[in-house]
């Protein structure tokens, strides 16, 4: 079965700097699909940014950027120019292609932004 | 367009007593599913349906039942409530069609307390 593993409960950042989340998964598969969500305190989640395993270029959502490491199989989260709308609880999450497509998440990291 | 509606918004129910929790699409998604959020613990798959009359379990679902009788609605039951079921629970759908690239769209969960 695959996992996936946020090893940051926790990470802060001062507003208008750059801070990275880290996630790294284990899976058997070749293609499958990576996504990061974004859970702000009103509970919504909310899609940040999604990456195909199948594609070596690294996605990139405005300030929200990750680097895709296929062969470490890590999949990290770089927000910049953080602001303090980026509070949130951050999810990483694996899609892989076998039957039901099931969406596996990790345990989460709490960003806390500083004005 | 409302998307995902998860009906109520906060339960609290006493030990043994049983209850539905609601989910509504009106995106005609095909893939629908049922997740719990635990602290620390990330979200986990508790039953999920790749279409009307189909249904499958996910990684927890004892103590939880579903069904699928339409494409818009897929309910999930707690068939006598324990103090452990007690979490935020969030409906989510997406297209099955180019499925792993098809982001799950989420409801706004609910808040069960078990007394």
């Amino acid at each position: 079965a695959q996992t996936v593993t946020q090893s940051q409960p926790e990470m802060s950042v001062q507003e208008a700097e750059t801070v990275t989340l880290s996630c790294t998964y284990d899976t058997s598969e070749s293609d499958y699909y990576l996504f990061w969500y974004k859970q702000p305190p009103s509970r919504q989640m909310i899609l940040v940014i999604r990456q195909e395993a199948y594609k070596q270029q690294n996605a990139t959502e405005n300030r929200f950027s990750v680097n895709f490491q296929k062969a470490a199989k890590s999949f990290s989260l770089k927000i910049s120019d953080s602001q303090l709308g980026d509070a949130a609880m951050y999810f990483c999450a694996y899609r892989g292609m076998e039957y039901g497509n099931k969406l596996v998440f990790g345990a989460g990291t709490i960003l806390r932004v500083k004005s | 367009n409302a998307g995902v509606t998860q009906t109520p918004k906060f339960q609290v129910l006493k030990t043994g007593q049983s209850m539905t929790l609601q989910c509504a699409q009106d995106m005609n998604h095909e893939y629908m599913s049922w997740y719990r959020q635990d602290p620390g613990m990330g979200l986990r798959l508790i039953h999920y349906s790749v279409g009307a009359g189909i249904t499958d379990q996910g990684e927890v679902p004892n103590g939880y039942n579903v069904s699928r009788s339409t494409t818009e609605d897929f309910p999930l039951r707690l068939l006598s409530a324990a103090p452990s079921q007690t979490s935020v629970y969030f409906c989510a759908s997406s297209y099955s069609r180019g499925l792993g690239n098809s982001p799950l769209h989420f409801g706004n969960g609910t808040r069960l307390t078990v007394t």
